[in-house]
């Protein structure tokens, strides 16, 4: 059974970047069945997608960080990563890994890691 | 960007209750229209996938219908574990985008 981990540091300063790594357990992250994506949540808001990152490399970020962001893969240590560079207080929130499956659909997710970006 | 409007953000309800939510996209989605449930500090789940397919596992007091711009989340009879947020998504294109949520609480 895929399970995804979320782990980095929880507190970043402004205009530094923000970190996190997702493991994956119970599968290969060269599975070409699965992309491999972030997501976010502001405290009291909606979700949001940041984008993914398929086994052959293909990569699709949301327009609105685009070019704050970075999402790779590691196969050596089966596990992904995101960078979000620049950050300011509106980058604070919970952060989500999760495995996009062929209609879209995201599962598993992992349960979260909180980043909040403060001085 | 498609936009994902649920309603209500929120409702009071009672165990037993059938409860019913809704998602409106911007732009046809045709049926790439997804239902998460959100709990406060666990992963979130999948409950429905293109719009009407039941996810493994979930109990099937849960169903989802419609297609092209407007959805239907429906708990039949709500349970104590059902308070929850919910949230639609829709991956017909990127960037992927999700309804604002609909928090059930109970009344």
């Amino acid at each position: 059974q895929l399970q995804l981990r979320e782990s980095g540091s929880g507190l970043v300063r402004p205009s530094q970047t923000l970190s996190l790594t997702c493991a994956v357990s119970g599968g290969s992250i060269n599975n070409g069945a699965f992309t491999w994506t972030w997501i976010r949540q502001p405290p009291g808001k909606g979700l949001e997608w940041i984008g993914y990152m398929s086994r052959s490399g293909s990569i699709n970020y949301n327009p609105s960080l685009k070019s704050r962001v970075t999402i790779s893969l590691d196969r050596s240590r089966n596990q992904f990563s995101l960078e979000l560079f620049s950050v300011t207080a509106a980058d604070t929130a919970v952060y989500f890994c999760a495995a996009e499956g062929g209609d879209g659909q995201l599962d598993p997710w992992g349960q979260g890691t909180l980043v909040t970006v403060s001085s | 960007d498609i936009q994902m409007t649920q309603s209500p953000s929120s409702l009071s309800a009672s165990v037993g209750d059938r409860v019913t939510i809704t998602c409106r996209a911007s732009q046809s989605i045709s049926t790439y229209l997804n239902w998460y449930q959100l709990k406060p500090g666990k992963a979130p789940k999948l409950l429905i996938y293109f719009a009407s397919g039941l996810q493994s596992g979930v109990p099937s007091r849960f169903s989802g219908s419609g297609s092209g711009t407007d959805f239907t989340l429906t708990i039949s009879s709500l349970q104590p574990e059902d308070f929850a947020t919910y949230s639609c998504q829709q991956s017909y294109s990127t960037p992927r985008t999700f309804g604002q949520g609909t928090k059930v609480e109970i009344k």
